[in-house]
């Protein structure tokens, strides 16, 4: 089974700041990367699917890239709105463990 | 609206059984695979199964922590996706969400709508 590493656990940030998340698959997996959001209570939103394309109506501040085996999903300026955690996917049985992003 | 909106959580005891409802409204629901995840207090997203559209033969697959014990079925008339939770164990105890699959492409899938999921807790 391809195993996915998501780093850091734990993030913390200022409003305004650039952050970066990086997923690593233990093979190639093309681009079949999607990355969600999750704030506490509420369900997973699907943020980037195929690596690097945008979901629908999600802020162009968010943005994600990489191929093969090591993604970023990246956060361009950070919005109070955007604090919450994040999950990389790969497959139906596959999720990173998941990066909090919290106020510095 | 497009949405899905889960029913059926509870309170239940070891070895009873429960029946939660995923339905669907604002798209074709028979043209779409449907899965069920879970997520334990605190915890991260666990794949529990999924069903296929009638179209590819509607059938289902299971994580191995539930196969056996659960099932997954659909009513496309209703629009309506089911999970059938018997056995049910302590370490059952998790928010349940239903989802809406898109395929990259064979093999490949990403979930583009979530319910807002529904609390299910076993204890005695």
């Amino acid at each position: 089974d391809i195993q996915m590493t998501q780093s850091p656990s734990t993030l913390s940030a200022s409003v305004g700041d650039r952050v970066t998340i990086t997923c690593r698959a233990s093979q190639s997996i093309s681009s079949w990367l999607a990355w969600y959001q999750q704030k506490p209570g509420k369900a997973p939103k699907l943020l980037i699917y195929k690596a690097s394309s945008l979901e629908s109506g999600v802020p162009s501040r968010f943005s994600g890239s990489g191929s093969g085996t090591e993604f970023t999903l990246t956060i361009s300026s950070l919005q109070p709105d955007d604090f919450a955690t994040y999950y990389c996917q790969l497959s139906r049985y596959t999720f990173g463990q998941g990066t909090k992003l919290e106020i510095k | 609206e497009v949405q899905l909106v889960e029913s059926g959580g509870g309170l239940v005891k070891p070895g009873r059984s429960l029946r939660l409802s995923c339905t669907a409204s604002g798209f074709t629901f028979g043209d779409y695979a449907m899965s069920w995840f879970r997520q334990a207090p605190g915890k991260g997203l666990e794949w529990v199964g999924f069903i296929r559209s009638k179209a590819y033969g509607g059938t289902t697959e299971y994580a191995a922590s539930v196969k056996g014990r659960f099932t997954i079925s659909r009513d496309d008339s209703k629009s309506i996706a089911y999970l059938q939770m018997n056995s049910l164990k302590t370490e059952d105890t998790a928010v349940y969400y239903c989802t809406r699959d898109r395929e990259y492409s064979y093999g490949h899938w990403y979930f583009d709508l979530w319910g807002r999921g529904t609390l299910v807790t076993v204890s005695s």
